[in-house]
Formats: C-alpha cells, structure tokens, sequence
C-alpha cells in the first residue's frame, strides 16, 4: 500500500534548529511536496522536490533521497510564528498525491 | 486579492438534510478538489476536476456528489449528510493536475452534522 509517514508532534526552542521527517512508500513516485498548516488555517506551500538533494529557500529547507524513500524539513532561526503543522505529501507514477497526518511543531521561548 | 473562495465557513446540519459547499477561484486554474481533513488523519481526497466539464473520484467519495459547469465553481454536495461527514473540508485548486502541481487552498468549511 502507499503509505506517509512523519512525526505526530515535536517540540522545539525559538532561534534553535528543528528537522522534521517524512518516509514514504508509494507506487512510483513524481515528488515530495511540504505544505505549512497554522491552526484553524488553510495548508499552504513550503516546498517541492523531485530531485535527490537539499533545496534552500531562506530559513527553511528540504531534502529528499529518492533511493531511501525520505525527506526532510529543515527550519532554521526558529520563530514563534512557525508554530505550526507540516504536511508532507508524496506524488505516486498516477500523479495522484498521498498525504501524511502531520507534524505539529510547537516552539517554546 | 486572487485565490479560494469557500462558503459557508462554518455550518451546524441536522443529519439527512442535504447541504452544499460552495467553492469559487479566481486564478483560472484548470484543476480542482475537495479534501476532507479529520484529526489524526492526512488530508483525504474526496472528488476531483482537471478540467471545467470532467470530475473523477478520489479516497472518499461515498456520500458526496460534484459537478464542475465551468472553470471557476466546483461545488460540493452531500445529499443525505451523516454524523461521519463532520469535517473540515477544503477545497483546492491548481494550474493542471491535483497531484502534479502546487495546490492553493481556500480557507475552510467547518461542518458539523449532528
């Protein structure tokens, strides 16, 4: 079966680092999307890989290794703000996205 | 300001009664979709369009109909709502494909069926 997996909650200091992974397994794959989701909000986009490696945009990164089935979410300078749960959805070969349940990151003063 | 619009945003349903999400973008996006968010649970795919005149079925499609007459409106319709439909559904859209392109989501529609 298809299947995404990620943390259900972690913890983390502000003006810290936190990483935040996701392993999946699907039927052929065509990317990994990471979405930021406030409480009570609508998801929004993070992040797109397709590619093997570490893509950077400001604070936050993503990685992907295609051979391991995994990525992860790197947040660096935490703030306050990025209190927050983080989506992680996978494309498999039909182009059809499979969600994980989330990760909520509370960051703590 | 350009995006989702959903309606309504929160609704209490007496259960057997028929109730209909409205969901409208104004980014002339090709495809769209309705998801189901519970607790614990990923984002399911409920219906879906990837073009203005065609819908497909996604996770959970049982109990709820679409239609998509034109490229800006896909609403969603539960016909006999059940206390398992209480959700928060969003509705999302994108330039082709659900599942091969950024989605943008519109804000929410909280229904509670009692």
């Amino acid at each position: 079966g298809q299947n995404i997996d990620q943390p259900t909650e972690m913890t983390a200091t502000e003006g810290a680092i936190v990483q935040i992974n996701c392993t999946y397994q699907t039927s052929g794959f065509n990317g990994l999307f990471w979405y930021q989701q406030h409480a009570g909000e609508a998801p929004t986009f993070l992040s797109y890989n397709v590619l093997d490696g570490l893509e950077e945009k400001g604070r936050f990164s993503s990685f992907l290794s295609r051979s391991k089935g995994y990525s992860y979410l790197l947040l660096k300078e935490l703030q306050m703000k990025d209190s927050a749960s983080y989506l992680c959805a996978g494309t498999d070969s039909n182009y059809q996205l499979i969600w994980g349940a989330g990760t909520k990151l509370i960051i703590k003063p | 300001i350009a995006g989702i619009t959903q309606a309504p945003t929160s609704q209490i349903l007496a259960a057997g009664r028929r109730m209909t999400l409205r969901c409208t973008q104004d980014m002339r996006h090709n495809a769209m979709c309705w998801y189901r968010q519970d607790l614990g649970l990923g984002l399911r795919l409920i219906h879906y369009s990837n073009t203005a005149g065609t819908t497909g079925k996604g996770e959970v499609p049982d109990g709820y109909s679409v239609s998509r007459a034109n490229t800006d409106d896909f609403p969603l319709t539960l016909a006999s709502a059940v206390p398992s439909q209480t959700s928060v559904y969003f509705c999302a859209s994108s330039d082709s494909g659900v599942g091969a392109n950024v989605l943008t989501f519109g804000a929410g529609s909280r229904l509670t069926v009692l």
